[in-house]
Protein backbone atom coordinates (compact mmCIF):
# COMPACT_ATOMS: atom_id res chain seq x y z
CA UNK A 1 0.00 0.00 0.00
CA UNK A 2 1.51 3.12 -1.07
CA UNK A 3 2.10 5.76 1.57
CA UNK A 4 1.18 9.58 1.16
CA UNK A 5 2.82 11.26 -1.55
CA UNK A 6 3.69 14.75 -1.54
CA UNK A 7 4.90 16.91 -4.63
CA UNK A 8 6.65 18.82 -4.75
CA UNK A 9 9.78 17.94 -2.39
CA UNK A 10 11.59 20.83 -2.63
CA UNK A 11 11.12 23.80 -3.74
CA UNK A 12 12.17 27.92 -4.20
CA UNK A 13 9.61 31.27 -4.74
CA UNK A 14 10.55 34.73 -4.42
CA UNK A 15 8.42 37.03 -2.17
CA UNK A 16 4.91 37.94 -3.27
CA UNK A 17 4.36 34.96 -5.51
CA UNK A 18 1.99 32.11 -4.96
CA UNK A 19 2.71 28.23 -4.30
CA UNK A 20 0.53 24.83 -4.62
CA UNK A 21 1.73 22.09 -3.10
CA UNK A 22 -0.01 18.67 -3.51
CA UNK A 23 -0.58 15.67 -1.31
CA UNK A 24 -2.15 12.27 -2.25
CA UNK A 25 -3.20 10.68 0.74
CA UNK A 26 -3.03 7.08 1.14
CA UNK A 27 -5.40 4.63 -1.00
CA UNK A 28 -9.23 4.39 0.88
CA UNK A 29 -8.33 7.48 3.25
CA UNK A 30 -10.70 10.01 2.99
CA UNK A 31 -8.89 12.70 5.45
CA UNK A 32 -6.44 14.83 4.21
CA UNK A 33 -4.84 17.29 7.15
CA UNK A 34 -2.09 20.37 6.46
CA UNK A 35 1.10 21.14 9.01
CA UNK A 36 3.59 23.81 8.94
CA UNK A 37 6.86 22.78 10.23
CA UNK A 38 9.53 25.54 11.18
CA UNK A 39 12.15 25.60 14.26
CA UNK A 40 10.61 28.23 15.79
CA UNK A 41 6.89 26.94 15.89
CA UNK A 42 7.03 23.51 15.75
CA UNK A 43 4.37 21.69 14.13
CA UNK A 44 1.46 23.88 13.47
CA UNK A 45 -2.24 22.64 12.25
CA UNK A 46 -3.34 24.65 8.93
CA UNK A 47 -6.45 22.78 8.17
CA UNK A 48 -8.59 19.53 7.50
CA UNK A 49 -10.38 18.48 4.66
CA UNK A 50 -12.77 15.54 4.23
CA UNK A 51 -15.38 14.48 1.29
CA UNK A 52 -14.14 17.90 -0.57
CA UNK A 53 -14.99 20.24 2.65
CA UNK A 54 -12.60 21.85 4.75
CA UNK A 55 -13.85 20.71 8.26
CA UNK A 56 -11.39 22.39 10.66
CA UNK A 57 -8.84 25.22 10.16
CA UNK A 58 -6.00 26.31 12.10
CA UNK A 59 -4.99 29.91 12.98
CA UNK A 60 -3.34 31.44 10.08
CA UNK A 61 -3.93 33.55 7.55
CA UNK A 62 -6.36 33.85 4.37
CA UNK A 63 -3.40 33.81 2.28
CA UNK A 64 -3.22 29.99 3.35
CA UNK A 65 -5.80 27.85 1.40
CA UNK A 66 -6.44 24.40 0.24
CA UNK A 67 -9.29 22.26 -1.27
CA UNK A 68 -10.04 18.07 -2.04
CA UNK A 69 -10.74 16.80 -4.97
CA UNK A 70 -13.20 14.16 -5.16
CA UNK A 71 -10.36 11.37 -5.40
CA UNK A 72 -9.70 12.59 -1.70
CA UNK A 73 -6.22 14.52 -3.18
CA UNK A 74 -5.43 18.11 -2.23
CA UNK A 75 -3.76 20.75 -2.99
CA UNK A 76 -2.69 23.73 -0.68
CA UNK A 77 -2.29 27.48 -1.92
CA UNK A 78 -0.27 30.06 -0.21
CA UNK A 79 -0.48 33.44 -2.25
CA UNK A 80 1.61 36.70 -1.54
CA UNK A 81 4.48 34.68 -0.31
CA UNK A 82 6.25 35.98 3.00
CA UNK A 83 9.82 35.21 4.17
CA UNK A 84 8.28 34.27 6.92
CA UNK A 85 6.24 31.10 5.26
CA UNK A 86 9.53 29.29 4.50
CA UNK A 87 8.95 26.30 6.68
CA UNK A 88 8.23 22.40 5.51
CA UNK A 89 4.27 21.84 4.59
CA UNK A 90 3.35 18.10 5.92
CA UNK A 91 0.20 16.04 4.61
CA UNK A 92 -1.36 13.77 6.81
CA UNK A 93 -4.07 11.30 6.28
CA UNK A 94 -6.36 8.97 7.61
CA UNK A 95 -9.66 6.86 6.93
CA UNK A 96 -11.64 9.11 8.66
CA UNK A 97 -11.83 12.98 9.99
CA UNK A 98 -11.89 13.71 13.77
CA UNK A 99 -8.80 14.19 16.07
CA UNK A 100 -9.73 10.76 18.10
CA UNK A 101 -10.17 8.43 15.17
CA UNK A 102 -6.86 7.01 15.30
CA UNK A 103 -3.41 7.94 13.66
CA UNK A 104 -2.70 10.47 11.16
CA UNK A 105 -0.04 9.01 8.27
CA UNK A 106 2.27 11.59 7.30
CA UNK A 107 4.20 12.33 3.76
CA UNK A 108 7.74 13.35 3.32
CA UNK A 109 6.43 17.04 3.34
CA UNK A 110 7.61 19.82 0.73
CA UNK A 111 10.12 22.17 1.49
CA UNK A 112 9.32 25.53 0.35
CA UNK A 113 11.98 28.32 0.78
CA UNK A 114 10.55 31.61 0.18
CA UNK A 115 13.61 34.33 -1.10
CA UNK B 1 10.01 18.21 27.93
CA UNK B 2 7.96 21.00 26.43
CA UNK B 3 8.80 24.37 25.08
CA UNK B 4 7.81 26.86 22.46
CA UNK B 5 10.58 28.40 20.61
CA UNK B 6 13.87 28.77 18.90
CA UNK B 7 15.54 25.42 20.73
CA UNK B 8 14.43 22.41 21.25
CA UNK B 9 14.44 19.87 24.48
CA UNK B 10 17.25 17.28 24.25
CA UNK B 11 17.56 14.26 25.82
CA UNK B 12 20.86 11.98 25.50
CA UNK B 13 21.12 8.36 26.29
CA UNK B 14 23.79 5.68 26.39
CA UNK B 15 22.55 3.14 23.77
CA UNK B 16 20.99 0.35 26.06
CA UNK B 17 20.02 2.49 28.88
CA UNK B 18 16.31 3.36 29.02
CA UNK B 19 14.93 6.79 27.80
CA UNK B 20 11.73 8.95 29.45
CA UNK B 21 10.93 11.81 27.01
CA UNK B 22 8.14 14.12 28.40
CA UNK B 23 5.39 16.30 27.30
CA UNK B 24 2.55 18.41 29.28
CA UNK B 25 -0.14 18.79 27.26
CA UNK B 26 -2.50 22.14 26.83
CA UNK B 27 -5.67 21.11 27.29
CA UNK B 28 -7.78 18.80 29.97
CA UNK B 29 -10.81 17.80 27.60
CA UNK B 30 -7.99 16.23 25.18
CA UNK B 31 -9.40 12.94 24.84
CA UNK B 32 -6.76 11.18 22.87
CA UNK B 33 -2.91 11.16 22.55
CA UNK B 34 -0.53 10.23 20.42
CA UNK B 35 3.40 10.51 20.14
CA UNK B 36 5.49 10.44 16.86
CA UNK B 37 8.90 10.30 15.99
CA UNK B 38 10.18 12.21 13.38
CA UNK B 39 14.39 11.54 11.62
CA UNK B 40 15.79 13.87 9.56
CA UNK B 41 14.36 14.55 6.46
CA UNK B 42 11.29 12.69 7.02
CA UNK B 43 7.62 12.88 8.56
CA UNK B 44 6.68 11.98 11.74
CA UNK B 45 5.81 8.30 12.42
CA UNK B 46 3.39 7.10 14.49
CA UNK B 47 4.51 5.53 17.89
CA UNK B 48 1.60 4.18 20.19
CA UNK B 49 -1.55 5.96 21.05
CA UNK B 50 -3.82 6.34 24.51
CA UNK B 51 -7.11 7.62 24.98
CA UNK B 52 -8.09 9.59 28.29
CA UNK B 53 -9.77 6.91 29.38
CA UNK B 54 -6.45 5.12 30.29
CA UNK B 55 -3.18 5.69 31.94
CA UNK B 56 -0.95 3.67 30.65
CA UNK B 57 -0.38 1.84 27.29
CA UNK B 58 2.85 -0.79 26.08
CA UNK B 59 4.32 -1.44 22.99
CA UNK B 60 6.93 -2.95 21.51
CA UNK B 61 9.70 -1.52 23.52
CA UNK B 62 7.80 1.81 24.69
CA UNK B 63 5.83 2.42 27.11
CA UNK B 64 3.33 5.63 27.23
CA UNK B 65 1.92 7.08 30.82
CA UNK B 66 -0.90 9.73 31.25
CA UNK B 67 -1.48 11.86 33.87
CA UNK B 68 -4.38 13.97 33.68
CA UNK B 69 -4.23 15.09 37.05
CA UNK B 70 -1.37 17.45 36.09
CA UNK B 71 -2.04 17.17 31.89
CA UNK B 72 1.17 15.63 31.41
CA UNK B 73 2.37 12.88 29.30
CA UNK B 74 5.56 10.78 29.18
CA UNK B 75 7.15 8.27 26.30
CA UNK B 76 9.55 5.42 27.93
CA UNK B 77 11.67 3.79 25.47
CA UNK B 78 13.56 0.45 26.67
CA UNK B 79 17.05 -0.04 25.47
CA UNK B 80 17.44 2.82 23.65
CA UNK B 81 19.24 2.28 20.39
CA UNK B 82 21.02 4.03 17.97
CA UNK B 83 18.32 4.19 15.35
CA UNK B 84 15.95 5.81 18.29
CA UNK B 85 17.97 9.42 17.55
CA UNK B 86 15.14 11.43 16.34
CA UNK B 87 12.91 13.99 17.37
CA UNK B 88 9.57 12.77 19.62
CA UNK B 89 6.38 14.75 19.02
CA UNK B 90 3.64 14.28 21.76
CA UNK B 91 0.03 15.99 20.21
CA UNK B 92 -3.40 15.92 21.73
CA UNK B 93 -6.92 15.99 20.27
CA UNK B 94 -8.48 19.16 20.74
CA UNK B 95 -12.06 19.88 20.04
CA UNK B 96 -15.46 17.88 18.73
CA UNK B 97 -15.12 17.08 15.85
CA UNK B 98 -10.94 17.90 16.53
CA UNK B 99 -7.81 17.61 15.36
CA UNK B 100 -4.33 16.78 16.54
CA UNK B 101 -2.03 19.55 17.50
CA UNK B 102 1.62 19.03 18.41
CA UNK B 103 3.90 19.74 21.06
CA UNK B 104 7.61 21.39 20.13
CA UNK B 105 8.85 18.11 20.09
CA UNK B 106 12.58 16.40 22.31
CA UNK B 107 15.31 15.72 20.41
CA UNK B 108 16.52 12.23 21.63
CA UNK B 109 20.29 11.73 20.90
CA UNK B 110 21.74 7.87 21.34
CA UNK B 111 25.28 7.54 22.27
CA UNK B 112 26.77 4.30 21.64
Amino acid sequence: KAGVTQTPRYLIKTRGQQVTLSCSPISGHRSVSWYQQTPGQGLQFLFEYFSETQRNKGNFPGRFSGRQFSNSRSEMNVSTLELGDSALYLCASRQTPGGASGELFFGEGSRLTVL
Amino acid sequence: GESVGLHLPTLSVQEGDNSIINCAYSNSASDYFIWYKQESGKGPQFIIDIRSNMDKRQGQRVTVLLNKTVKHLSLQIAATQPGDSAVYFCAENIGNPGDMRFGAGTRLTVKP
